[in-house]
């Protein structure tokens, strides 16, 4: 049973448009959120993190939302830009020793000039 | 500074062959992991390591696989025999170690890309 969820395996999105790529997790003992970014051929990258106490945390063109009573946590990037387009996962672990990160399946974003 | 480094990037085996993959942490992270990456799926962890103790390897098919980090520093993974259901990508990562204090961020390598034949 998949406790982090991406549902959408693919987004599309024009230059300078906003992506909007969505994660639900089943897990209420997750409490630390991360979102990494794969290109072809190299391993993931992190790109913002957000911990249960925040509802949002901004790093530059990148803005995490977590919505804890729905268990949903969406990453915005504005504007969108070609460079952005690679794969996107979603991770979560627990507050505690000895856990390790669950991922989802990924989401795949191309952005269009 | 340098990231994570891991080697072979590639690596193609005959089943029934061993292989093996080595990964060095970035200087400092005391907690390193083995991912597996299958194709269309996030990364699964296989083995974490605090310093040179094994603290998580309850996904680690122990009948074939094995791990090591004999110093704290880097380590090797490798599978004895390989099974075609092996080829996948494994990923390495390493962080600064948990603290329950701070949000830890783990940084992974560029992963050993396997395939059995």
């Amino acid at each position: 049973d998949q406790q982090v969820k991406q549902n959408s395996p693919s987004l599309s999105v024009q230059e300078g448009r906003i992506s909007i790529l969505n994660c639900d997790y089943t897990n209420s003992m997750f409490d630390y959120f991360l979102w990494y970014k794969k290109y072809p051929a190299e391993g993931p990258t992190f790109l913002i993190s957000i911990s249960s106490i925040k509802d949002k945390n901004e790093d530059g063109r990148f803005t995490v939302f977590l919505n804890k009573s729905a268990k949903h946590l969406s990453l915005h990037i504005v504007p969108s830009q070609p460079g952005d387009s690679a794969v996107y996962f979603c991770a979560a672990r627990k507050n505690q020793a000895g856990t390790a990160l669950i991922f989802g399946k990924g989401t795949t974003l191309s952005v269009s000039s | 500074e340098a990231g994570v480094v891991q080697s072979p990037r590639y690596k193609i085996i005959e089943k029934k062959q061993p292989v093996a993959f080595w990964c060095n942490p970035i200087s400092g992270h005391n907690t390193l992991y083995w991912y597996l990456q299958n194709l269309g799926q996030g990364p699964e962890l296989l083995i974490r390591y605090e310093n040179e103790e094994a603290v998580d390897d309850s996904q680690l098919p122990k009948d074939r696989f094995s791990a090591e980090r004999l110093k704290g520093v880097d380590s090797t993974l490798k599978i004895q025999p390989a099974e075609l259901g092996d080829s996948a990508v494994y990923l390495c990562a390493s962080s600064l170690g948990f603290d329950r204090g701070k949000e830890e961020t783990q940084y992974f390598g560029p992963g050993t890309r396997l395939l059995v034949l």
